[in-house]
């Protein structure tokens, strides 16, 4: 069975601290996908990035980053220079091949407060 | 266009209404979901829909029954709802579903209260 592990339920930064949010992910496939989606208080999901099992290439997006690591099943990321905008819940998602089609499911999220 | 409209954004219902939520994008999308996000809880998967077919439904309910009536709307229809269906409903779309998993553009969903 698929499961997504964040184990930060809060993180509290002041301006401009780089901070980490972590993800661990566990699949039986070999073919899976990786998301990262922002929910900002206005609670629209925001996608971030999209990544498959066979592409662990880093990604660096303006101040984002993402860590993907298949020998640790990690996929974390980083906000460099974190700003009062940032603040938001941020949800790690995996989706694997089951029947009938893929099926995404959530981890239970990362509430990041930036303050000034 | 990357935009994934819900009506209403506020419904409040009673236990022996029948009412539905309303899902549309024009990004010309094929695959469309439906998720119910609780409190301060990530948003859980209740319905998929591929190509205008329902392709994964979650254990869901009857009280919940989701329709599809072209490949850009997407309806979700409630009957006989409990105190604890109240929640947020997000609607999603992504380009397909089958072979790749692709990243999902959710609306802003309707929060939903049952009394």
């Amino acid at each position: 069975a698929q499961k997504v592990t964040q184990a930060q339920t809060e993180i509290s930064v002041v301006e401009k601290e780089d901070v980490t949010l972590d993800c661990v992910y566990e699949t039986r496939d070999t073919t899976y996908y990786l998301f990262w989606y922002k929910q900002p208080p206005s609670g629209e999901l925001v996608f971030l990035i999209r990544r498959n099992s066979f592409d662990e290439q880093n990604e660096i997006s303006g101040r984002y980053s993402w860590n993907f690591q298949k020998s640790t099943s990690s996929f974390n990321f980083t906000i460099t220079a974190s700003q009062v905008v940032d603040s938001a819940v941020y949800f790690c998602a995996l989706s694997e091949d089951s029947t009938g089609g893929f099926k995404t499911i959530f981890g239970a999220g990362t509430r990041l407060f930036v303050k000034a | 266009d990357t935009e994934v409209t819900q009506t209403p954004k506020h419904l409040v219902m009673g236990m022996t209404n029948k009412k539905s939520l309303k899902c549309e994008q024009h990004m010309g999308h094929r695959a469309m979901y439906w998720y119910k996000q609780k409190a301060k809880k990530p948003p859980e998967l209740m319905f998929v829909y591929s190509y205008e077919k329902l392709s994964i439904n979650e254990s869901v309910p009857s009280r919940f029954s989701p329709e599809c009536p072209n490949s850009s709307l997407l309806n979700l229809h409630l009957h006989a709802l409990q105190p604890e269906d109240s929640a947020l409903y997000l609607c999603a779309s992504s380009q397909g579903e089958g072979l790749y998993s692709y990243e999902q553009y959710f609306g802003p969903g309707t929060r939903l209260t049952v009394t």
